[in-house]
């Protein structure tokens, strides 16, 4: 079935330094989302990107599709304590003609102020 | 509501005992899925309804759970004989899928949180 590795698992960063979480998939995706989870929540949407090569930039938050959509990177620029929860990527698989939709291990990010 | 509710937020439970889960999505939203995430880990994906209908269960853990949907609206996740490894939260969340393979935000639930003792 669709698997999608989520990398690295966790990370943590002094205030101030940038982040990088990374997904990957073996097969080609329809599009891809992601999620964030902050401690004793529940995910909440941040962002779907669907075409090949796609850049998307939400304030500090910089989210990308690579050109064969298969990986996503997302990036945030001086990192602040409100940053600090698990971010998850959310993939429909190719091949599938339904909705489902499948999320990564998620990146834990903790935030040293 | 204007939100996903779950309910009940906790239940707590023996070990051997049946337990259901309910979610009710937002209007409208013709999708439904139903997740697991044990502590500190991500989520599992159990079961999805498109409609009344659930083209994959692939993600049921076993045949102790299943789930239904009625009316297009509310969904129900059974667990029957519940074992110590159960314990989790289930999370419930639900879109509008437009078209097939373009989905939209899926907006969750608080989620239930269960506790076999």
């Amino acid at each position: 079935g669709q698997q999608v590795m989520q990398i690295p698992q966790y990370q943590h960063v002094q205030e101030g330094e940038d982040f990088t979480t990374y997904c990957n998939s073996s097969t080609t995706l329809s599009n891809i989302q992601w999620y964030k989870q902050r401690p004793g929540g529940h995910p909440v949407f941040l962002i779907q990107l669907v075409k090949s090569g796609e850049v998307k930039k939400q304030k500090r938050l910089t989210f990308q599709f690579g050109e064969a959509k298969k990986n996503s990177s997302l990036h945030i620029t001086a990192t602040q304590t409100t940053d600090v929860g698990t971010y998850f990527c959310a993939v429909a698989p190719h091949s599938s003609n339904t909705g489902k939709l499948i999320f990564g291990q998620g990146t834990t990010l903790q935030v040293k102020p | 509501g204007a939100g996903v509710s779950q309910s009940p937020s906790n239940k707590v439970t023996e070990k051997g005992k049946d337990v259901e889960l309910r979610c009710d999505p937002i209007s409208g939203h013709t999708a439904l899925y139903w997740y697991r995430q044990r502590l500190g880990q991500g989520l599992e994906f159990l079961i999805y309804f498109q409609g009344n209908s659930a083209p994959d269960k692939s993600g049921l853990p076993s045949d102790r759970f299943s789930a239904e949907r009625t009316g297009e609206s509310v969904s129900t996740l059974t667990i029957q004989r519940t074992q110590q490894e159960d314990s989790a939260v289930y999370l419930c969340a639900s879109s509008l899928v437009v078209q097939v393979r373009l989905n939209t935000e899926a907006f969750f639930g608080q989620g239930t949180r269960l506790t076999v003792v």
